[in-house]
């Protein structure tokens, strides 16, 4: 999950595994959800968003569920490949304040062969 | 091909000496910003514009100039760097009202 601190939370899997990656976010008024993937020496890169009214959101080997009683996001990457080697950061949106994005801390995945 | 890209993606200078990254978007897309990178820091936004001429101030505008005359551009401008501005920057781009944004490949300032 996302944290404080200079080190980014970290999640080793082995290849082919289901990845689940947790976000905690702090504003009840964000109209949406996204995750966004950084490979090492890139941008970031939009994986995939889920809309405050709903609750889950599937796209190609990934899935999002949002918990708004407890405010919490999660992405789940299904069959994980190395490729999928990368921090993963999760935001919120919230339409009312000039669409600002505001971003968690990130948690680094690492794929095992 | 849709990108942002950003220039340079590596500088080193000296305090106090002017600088510009510049950043340029082919998705002729409303809506830019600008971004810094520290570690345990995030994602921390800088300035943002929502279209031509329209500049606001995010979370950590201090020491930082932008300006948006044209769609495509969006310029960074440092006019007395300070070490504490080494960083990694990223400009963004999206379209109104989609969440989707599209980040440059980012440069690496440091500022001795």
């Amino acid at each position: 999950g996302e944290s404080v601190g200079l080190h980014l939370p970290t999640l080793s899997v082995q290849e082919g595994d289901n990845s689940i990656i947790n976000c905690a976010y702090s504003n009840s008024a964000s109209d949406y959800f996204i995750w966004y993937k950084q490979e090492s020496g890139k941008g970031p890169q939009f994986i995939i968003d889920i809309r405050s009214n709903m609750d889950k959101r599937q796209g190609q080997r990934v899935t999002v569920l949002l918990n708004k009683t407890v405010k919490h996001l999660s992405l789940q990457i299904a069959a994980t490949q190395p490729g999928d080697s990368a921090v993963y950061f999760c935001a919120e949106n919230n339409a009312g304040n000039n669409r600002k994005l505001i971003w968690g801390l990130g948690t680094s995945l690492a794929v095992n062969p | 091909e849709a990108q942002v890209t950003q220039n340079p993606r590596y500088l080193i200078t000296v305090t106090g000496k002017k600088l510009t990254v510049t950043c340029s978007q082919n998705m002729n897309h409303e809506y830019m910003s600008w971004y810094r990178q520290d570690p345990g820091l995030g994602l921390r936004q800088i300035y943002y514009s929502m279209n031509v001429e329209v500049t606001d101030k995010g979370d950590v505008p201090e020491g930082y100039k932008v300006s948006r005359k044209e769609k495509r551009n969006f310029p960074l401008i440092l006019e007395s760097p300070s070490p504490n501005q080494t960083s990694l920057y990223f400009c963004a781009s999206s379209q109104t009202g989609e969440t989707k944004a599209f980040f440059g490949q980012g440069t690496r300032l440091t500022v001795v």
